[in-house]
């Protein structure tokens, strides 16, 4: 089945700080999604990104589907951005499910 | 409001004992899914539905049971021949499959006593 990586696993940064967060997957998809999961442990959706770029407050996100990666932008993080963030693939062919990385821990200190 | 409802938040449970978790959604969605989080991992596949009375099994299906009678339900058994069931199980849905945005539940959070 699709691979998908995420890196880095983790990132400290202090409040105010940018951040950019890494998706590669190992086959072309339909489908890309960033999710924010926050303490309680709720996913939130951030993204629906097969391809393009998109933007919404301080986080973009773009998607390179020929070269298999996405990249989530986060600007003058605050501390609220602090949690797990998922990146998520359909793939085109096959086994049609979303198919999760093992995310990017973001730790943002005041 | 439209969206995707888990009950409970938290669900213990003894060792050997069958329990079911509820997902209700009323986004008029036609696929539900229902995945598992172990501390400190990603999201894995339990089983998918893309229609009522249709169902495939994902990634872990074992020990695990669901059932698609209503398009807006779609409960999870976690049966007592799963051998790890403490975990946190969430529940998701989209208009279709393939190619569409999906939406998660707030999740439930199981624990074998």
């Amino acid at each position: 089945g699709i691979q998908v990586e995420q890196s880095p696993p983790d990132l400290i940064l202090q409040e105010g700080a940018n951040s950019t967060l890494r998706c590669n997957f190992s086959d072309s998809v339909n489908n890309l999604q960033w999710f924010h999961q926050n303490p309680w442990g709720q996913l939130i959706n951030l993204f629906y990104i097969p391809s393009g770029t998109k933007q919404n407050g301080r986080l973009s996100a773009t998607t390179v589907a020929t070269e298999r990666y996405s990249l989530l932008y986060i600007s003058s993080s605050q501390t609220t951005d602090s949690g797990v963030y998922f990146c998520a693939v359909v793939a085109n062919f096959g086994n049609e499910k979303l198919t999760f990385g093992t995310g990017t821990r973001l730790t943002i200190i005041p | 409001d439209g969206g995707i409802t888990q009950s409970p938040k938290y669900l213990f449970r003894k060792e050997g004992q069958n329990v079911t978790l509820s997902c209700e959604q009323n986004l008029n969605h036609d696929a539900m899914y229902w995945y598992r989080q172990d501390p400190g991992q990603g999201l894995r596949l339990i089983y998918y539905s893309q229609i009522v009375n249709d169902f495939q099994k994902g990634d872990i299906a074992e020990g695990y049971s669901v059932s698609r009678e209503k398009k807006e339900s779609f409960p999870l058994t976690v049966t007592s021949a799963q051998k790890n069931p403490t975990a946190f199980y969430l529940c998701a849905s989209s208009i279709h499959q393939k190619g569409t945005e999906a939406f998660f539940g707030q999740g439930t959070r199981l624990t074998v006593v």
